[in-house]
């Protein structure tokens, strides 16, 4: 298993404002993943972040908006920029397992913009 | 592509009934399934996975999963509800064949109530 640790826990933020979200794990990965938890609603890949490469991004989801930086094999950061309040929501850091596929999460950073 | 259908937002059991949450899965290729768990204010975590070895799944706390290729399903069971097992639960997908095959894809959720 993997301990992952994400800062902030959570935060009130102003509209038109960045938040940067940090991930912290406990073991070298290849791969972390950032996801987006909308209030009452499940999981949305955001990007896939390998060290030393751009990230990935999903469909609906663009590096200007939301960029991420992959400096090491055990750090990631996510920006959440030019806040709106469509941007409240939980973001969730997550690595992969390589063998079996399942993946670990921190506890999410809590994201209110007003 | 790969898709998740969790039948039920909402399901509500007494203490002690049995727990059955539903979900159908799409994919072209073998999939790995997996279900996890979201306690109120946390991070998710893994209940159970299928990874094309038994079709019977255990996992922890008297969970279980049956794979049934046929009915494209991966249900998730429990024979005795317990207060504690109130949560958000997710059925997800992933293909294990791409490159970096953790990309998953997660279900909108069933949030199970246990009434005492």
């Amino acid at each position: 298993s993997a301990v992952i640790s994400q800062k902030p826990s959570r935060d009130i933020c102003q509209r038109g404002t960045s938040l940067t979200i940090q991930c912290q794990v406990d073991s070298q990965v290849t791969m972390m993943f950032w996801y987006r938890q909308q209030p009452g609603q499940s999981l949305t890949l955001i990007a896939t972040a390998n060290q030393g490469s751009e990230a990935t991004y999903e469909s609906g989801f663009v590096i200007d908006k939301f960029p991420i930086s992959r400096p090491n094999l055990t750090f990631s950061t996510l920006t959440v920029s030019n806040m709106s309040p469509e941007d409240s929501s939980i973001y969730l850091c997550s690595v992969g397992r390589t063998d079996g596929g399942e993946l670990f999460f921190g506890e999410g950073s809590r994201l209110t913009v007003l | 592509a790969q898709s998740v259908t969790q039948l039920g937002s909402h399901v509500s059991v007494s203490e002690g009934a049995l727990v059955l949450l539903r979900c159908n899965y799409s994919s072209s290729v073998p999939p790995y399934l997996f279900w996890y768990v979201q306690y109120p204010n946390q991070g998710l975590q893994l209940l159970l996975k299928y990874t094309s070895a038994a079709t019977l799944v255990k996992g922890i706390n008297d969970f279980e999963a049956e794979f049934k290729k046929s009915e494209t399903s991966f249900h998730l069971t429990k024979p005795s509800a317990h207060m504690s097992d109130a949560a958000e639960y997710f059925c997800a997908v992933s293909d294990p064949s791409l490159t970096g095959g953790f990309k998953t894809i997660f279900g909108a959720g069933t949030r199970l109530f246990v009434k005492a």
